[in-house]
């Protein structure tokens, strides 16, 4: 599959499990996103990663932790989450230089009980 | 921080007539404007972009139009058909970099 993909498409955990969220992109770009999409809310970004490096976290909870092991991978791996963090948590790639195309993933349908 | 606002929140339109959707924002150092359309159930496309150094960018039925001195710009759709029905999406480029701040998006709707 060419362009941003993620898995799962959908997922339904309760607040104590742990889990994982992947991103993948196979465009050759070197910035990775994370972002939240609450209903009737704009797109919230979360993190950023540039070279494999964080440079943004926009006051995420620690119950989100981001990782990216390459340039073409990024995880954001769930723990203790709240039914607040219910959303759809897409992930997005671009260039790191103007014009700073960004290309979304499918997202993930993220449900908490 | 950057203060990105859209406007309006809910627009529709006759088919074959134009659409304009507007967004102001507040970081000067911003210089880098994407739009974006997000269907039911799916991701978020870009459909059109614009750089601070230009003042309009066209594509097609879509073009988009910037003031910087203002801090304003805007989507035009021309021709509306039943398929541009979708949210769309604003974003800006906080402190000219690649970190985008996004509109609250605005509910269109292509009646027949």
């Amino acid at each position: 599959e060419t362009g941003v993909t993620q898995t799962p498409r959908h997922l339904v955990m309760g607040m104590t499990n742990k889990k994982s969220l992947k991103c993948e992109q196979h465009l050759g770009h070197n910035a990775m996103y994370w972002y939240k999409q609450s209903a009737k809310k704009p797109l919230e970004l979360m993190f950023v990663y540039n070279f494999k490096e964080q440079t943004e976290n926009n006051s995420v909870p620690s119950r989100f932790s981001p990782e990216c092991p390459n340039s073409s991978h990024l995880f954001l791996h769930l723990h203790t989450l709240q039914p607040e963090d219910s959303a759809l948590y897409l992930c997005a790639s671009s260039q790191d230089r103007n014009p700073y195309e960004q290309y979304f993933g499918p997202g993930t349908r993220l449900t908490v009980t | 921080g950057e203060n990105v606002e859209q406007h309006p929140s809910t627009l529709s339109v006759q088919e074959g007539d134009s659409a304009v959707i507007k967004c102001t924002y507040s970081d000067s150092a911003s210089n880098y404007f994407p739009w974006y359309k997000q269907e039911l159930g799916k991701r978020p496309q870009l459909i059109i972009d614009i750089r601070s150094n230009v003042g309009e960018k066209k594509d097609q039925r879509i073009a988009v139009t910037l003031n910087k001195t203002a801090k304003h710009f805007s989507l035009h759709i021309t021709e509306t058909q039943p398929e541009d029905s979708a949210v769309y999406f604003c974003a800006v480029n906080t402190g000219g970099g690649n970190k985008l701040t996004f509109g609250t998006g605005t509910q269109l709707k292509v009646e027949l």
